[in-house]
């Protein structure tokens, strides 16, 4: 079975702290694709980041970074000298080989950044 | 690029009343799919279509809500008769249509059965 835990409900920082948003998931497929993706208050989800199954090489993309360990099945999201604007909530996903790209969510992080 | 488009985005509904969701895809997007999104969960796939055949409708519960896609490009969503279990945002997204694309979504409907 497919499933992705987000065991962070809500996150409360002070703006310019660092963050980190924690994923586990599971999986028995040896191929399969995760992602982030924001939502914001407006409520659309906004695509953040995909990183495939045999790509471990960690990504930064500004403030913002990504860890991939499958030796943990985690892939975890940290955005530096957080901002107000990042103040949304956060899903990671997963979908694989064969799953007729069904994304299967996690159940969110609520990241409130305060001035 | 014009991002996916849903309408309305509010709507609000008695239940054992019937509603119908509407949405079209990123030009050029084969595939659709749509999500309902319970309060403080993650989005769940209902059904997705590619091009206008279904691929997957295993959490569509078919004795109420309907969708179609009929000439591949616009799909509706319809609920008949809504209960107060409906009560969420429904997502749409559209991907390219490969094996594994990034799907990109559309800023949901929020329904409230009351």
């Amino acid at each position: 079975a497919q499933k992705v835990t987000q065991a962070q409900t809500e996150i409360s920082v002070v703006e310019k702290e660092d963050v980190t948003l924690d994923c586990v998931y599971e999986t028995r497929d040896t191929t399969y694709y995760l992602f982030w993706y924001k939502q914001p208050p407006s409520g659309e989800l906004v695509f953040l980041i995909r990183r495939n199954s045999f790509d471990e090489q960690n990504e930064i993309s500004g403030r913002y970074s990504w860890n991939f360990q499958k030796s943990t099945s985690s892939f975890n999201f940290t955005i530096t000298a957080s901002q107000v604007v990042d103040s949304a909530v956060y899903f990671c996903a997963l979908t694989f080989s064969g799953g007729y790209n069904k994304l299967i969510f996690g159940a969110g992080t609520r990241l409130a950044v305060h001035p | 690029e014009a991002g996916v488009a849903q309408s309305p985005r509010y709507k609000i509904i008695e239940k054992r009343q019937s509603v119908a969701f509407w949405c079209n895809p990123i030009s050029g997007h084969a595939t659709l799919y749509w999500y309902q999104q319970i309060l403080g969960q993650g989005p769940k796939l209902l059904i997705q279509f590619q091009n206008n055949g279904v691929v997957d409708d295993s959490q569509l519960p078919k004795d109420r809500f309907s969708a179609e896609r009929l000439k591949g490009v616009d799909s509706t969503l319809k609920i008949q008769p809504a209960k107060l279990e409906d009560s969420a945002v429904y997502l749409c997204a559209s991907s390219l249509g490969g094996a594994v694309d990034t799907q990109y979504f559309g800023p949901g409907t929020r329904l409230t059965v009351l």
